[in-house]
């Protein structure tokens, strides 16, 4: 088992450019999630999905897209870059929502925005 | 509202010896869970342990215990024979149990321990 895959694991983006941040998981996990982790403010959810074809926005949603059309992939996509968004951000798998199942992390992508 | 507090930004201990993280949370939710992450410097998050507010008995796994204390809503990590690869961030997070529609998992600030060879 991979686990959560993550890629890429660094990223430098100019203001105003897109891209797409992947993760993978490959333990059949209904619920998955993207944080971003900045200094002194945490683990922020940004968007999760609880099965394939379904999303919800979490608590930092503005900025960012996501889709989930296979149980594997959930890709999250800047839309149009600010310096903001500079931040590690993590993919998250787990079996099922909440307690008591555990939530297993990808290794993470540092994104600079310049 | 459902808050998780770390009080210590950072601690010390000397390798071999125990340490307690505090974890205090507030929630109206009256079934829940707890759970610690660790994250090294290389910054991977790592699940350690996880504690259900229905549970009698404290939560065990293998160096780490959590000590549970519910009728003050605390959930310490007590990590015993410290190592120096226990050097690390650690997280307290909280979710509920039959959450419905709140799919939220609420994390704490973090605690950085250093352990001191």
């Amino acid at each position: 088992n991979a686990g959560v895959t993550q890629t890429p694991k660094f990223q430098v983006l100019k203001t105003g450019q897109s891209m797409t941040l992947q993760c993978a998981q490959d333990m059949n996990h209904e619920y998955m999630s993207w944080y971003r982790q900045d200094p002194g403010m945490g683990l922020r959810l940004i968007h999760y999905s609880v099965g394939a074809g379904i999303t919800d926005q979490g608590e930092v949603p503005n900025g960012y897209n996501v889709s989930r059309s296979t149980t594997e992939d959930f890709p999250l996509r800047l839309l149009s870059a600010a310096p903001s968004q500079t931040s590690v951000y993590f993919c998250a798998s787990s079996q099922s929502w909440g307690a008591p199942y555990e939530q297993y992390f990808g290794p993470g992508t540092r994104l600079t925005v310049t | 509202a459902q808050k998780i507090t770390q009080t210590q930004p950072g601690m010390f201990v000397q390798e071999k010896e125990a340490v307690t993280l505090d974890c205090t949370y507030d929630t109206s939710d009256q079934s829940y869970g707890l759970f610690w992450y660790k994250q090294p410097s290389s910054g991977e998050m790592i699940f350690l342990i996880y504690q259900g507010s229905y549970d009698e008995q404290n939560a065990t796994e293998g160096r780490y215990s959590l000590n549970f204390q519910k009728a003050r809503k605390s959930a310490n990590l007590v990590i015993s024979a410290s190592q120096l690869g226990d050097s690390a961030m650690y997280f307290c997070a909280m979710s509920p149990l039959n959450a419905g529609n709140n799919r939220k998992l609420i994390w704490g600030l973090g605690t950085s321990l250093a352990v001191n060879p």
